[in-house]
């Protein structure tokens, strides 16, 4: 079946580590995106990206990098400079083809803790 | 700009009463809207979706959803509610165009009362 794949589900990160979060789809989808959701602040939007080698900073990218090396796959690094990295993180595809008539597939998530 | 407001962050309800989830939009063209459901600790399932065909927009589970341009609004309804329908309700417009983002409004947290 096709779909997303987000991996770890869980995952915890001292202070000062770097730690990636890996997406995977297998829709043969453009476009990829990355959210953090907190409690009561809906979803924002940190990195997205329309084509392999490219992409764009969401509304809070600071303390993030992502790369687009292969379009199936678009990891999301959270680095030590991210203040308050925990957080639960939304990864989304979606076919830009017709893009206005689609939504986004979502992946499961992985919540991130900070120890 | 784009942008989509849900009018409350949590709606309780017995079960078996209707269901009414408000959300307003602002947009400068005629937008695609969607509906997405979240579950806790899970990703986001799309409900519906209006794409500028019928405006009275089925999805599943029994719910629906009316778009109504003239009052800029795409509320979320259900007949009868049950408890599976607690969580978190997701309003979210199209942008520019298909290369921008989608917004999302904040959410909705729906609690079912047994």
């Amino acid at each position: 079946d096709g779909g997303i794949t987000q991996s770890p589900k869980y995952l915890f990160r001292k202070e000062g580590q770097n730690v990636t979060l890996s997406c995977e789809q297998n829709l043969n989808h453009d476009a990829m995106y990355w959210y953090r959701q907190d409690p009561g602040q809906g979803l924002r939007l940190i990195y997205y990206s329309q084509i392999v080698n490219d992409f764009q900073k969401g509304d809070i990218a600071e303390g993030y990098s992502v790369s687009r090396e292969k379009k199936e796959s678009f990891p999301l690094t959270v680095t030590s400079a991210q203040k308050n990295p925990t957080a639960f993180y939304l990864c989304a595809s979606r076919n830009l083809q017709g893009a206005l008539h689609y939504g986004y597939t979502f992946g499961s998530g992985t919540r991130l803790t900070v120890v | 700009a784009q942008s989509v407001t849900q009018l409350d962050s949590h709606v309780s309800v017995s079960e078996g009463t209707p269901v009414l989830l408000r959300c307003n939009y602002s947009s400068s063209y005629s937008p695609s809207l969607f509906w997405y459901v979240q579950h806790p600790n899970k990703g986001l399932q799309l409900l519906l979706k209006y794409t500028s065909a019928a405006t009275l927009v089925k999805g599943i589970n029994g719910f629906e959803a009316e778009f109504k341009k003239s009052e800029t609004s795409f509320h979320l309804t259900k007949p009868s509610a049950h408890m599976s329908d607690a969580a978190e309700y997701f309003c979210v417009v199209s942008g520019l165009s298909g290369n921008t983002p989608l917004v999302f409004g904040k959410g909705t947290r729906l609690s079912v009362i047994a």
